[in-house]
């Protein structure tokens, strides 16, 4: 079954503890993106990764970070958590063109 | 560049009424053009997508959508809604020929089917 996971589901912490979500496929999609989602803005592509090692920003990249070691994982870091990050956060991935993106089932982070 | 607006962030219908989400959308290349469905506390599902083949696209669970490009518009319908139609819809847009498929989202449209 194709699926996309991510842990942990729920997450409260402090500001300035540094915390990583990650996110796993297992479809052997090239392509993987974190998004977050806030009430009223809809989704917004935080960093996207079109390869092992090859990553780039997306439209709210600050004070995040990510990797690509391997193709099927892509987590989020996130150094110095603040509380403008709280959010719902979705990791996403595709086979690339007009393919369908897969969502995870999202992570819900609040930052006190 | 690319952008999405969503016509309304609450819509309220009667269960069995027709059902009309507003998607109007911007990009300077032709466009491939989604909505996505998300139920409380879960993640988003693929309702339908239009990728330049035939303008009027049927989804899952009933829904359509027609892609018109003189109105730069893909509204998504349903004739009856359901009960079980109640959530958080949104539309999408990516700009068609690239690959890493960035998807710019809609603010969202909250449905509310009452009985």
């Amino acid at each position: 079954e194709a699926q996309v996971t991510q842990n942990p589901r729920y997450l409260i912490t402090v500001t300035g503890k540094k915390l990583t979500v990650t996110c796993s496929q297992n479809m052997n999609h090239e392509y993987m993106s974190w998004y977050r989602q806030d009430p009223g803005l809809g989704l917004r592509q935080i960093y996207y990764s079109m390869n092992v090692e090859v990553t780039d920003k997306g439209d709210v990249p600050e004070g995040y970070k990510v990797s690509r070691k391997e193709k099927r994982n892509f987590p989020l870091i996130l150094e110095s958590p603040s509380p403008n990050q709280t959010s719902l956060y979705f990791c996403a991935t595709h086979g690339g063109g007009t393919d369908t993106q897969y969502f995870g089932p999202g992570t819900r982070l609040t930052v006190l | 560049a690319q952008s999405v607006t969503q016509l309304g962030s609450h819509v309220s219908v009667s269960e069995g009424a027709l059902v009309l989400l507003r998607c109007n959308y911007s990009s300077s290349v032709p466009p491939y053009l989604f909505w996505y469905v998300q139920y409380p506390n879960q993640g988003l599902q693929l309702l339908l997508k239009y990728t330049s083949a035939a303008t009027l696209v049927k989804g899952i669970n009933g829904f359509e959508a027609e892609f018109k490009k003189s109105e730069t518009s893909f509204h998504l319908t349903k004739p009856s809604a359901h009960m079980s139609d109640a959530a958080e819809y949104f539309c999408a847009v990516k700009a068609g020929g690239t690959s890493y498929g960035k998807l710019t989202f809609g603010q969202g449209t909250i449905l509310t089917v009452h009985p």
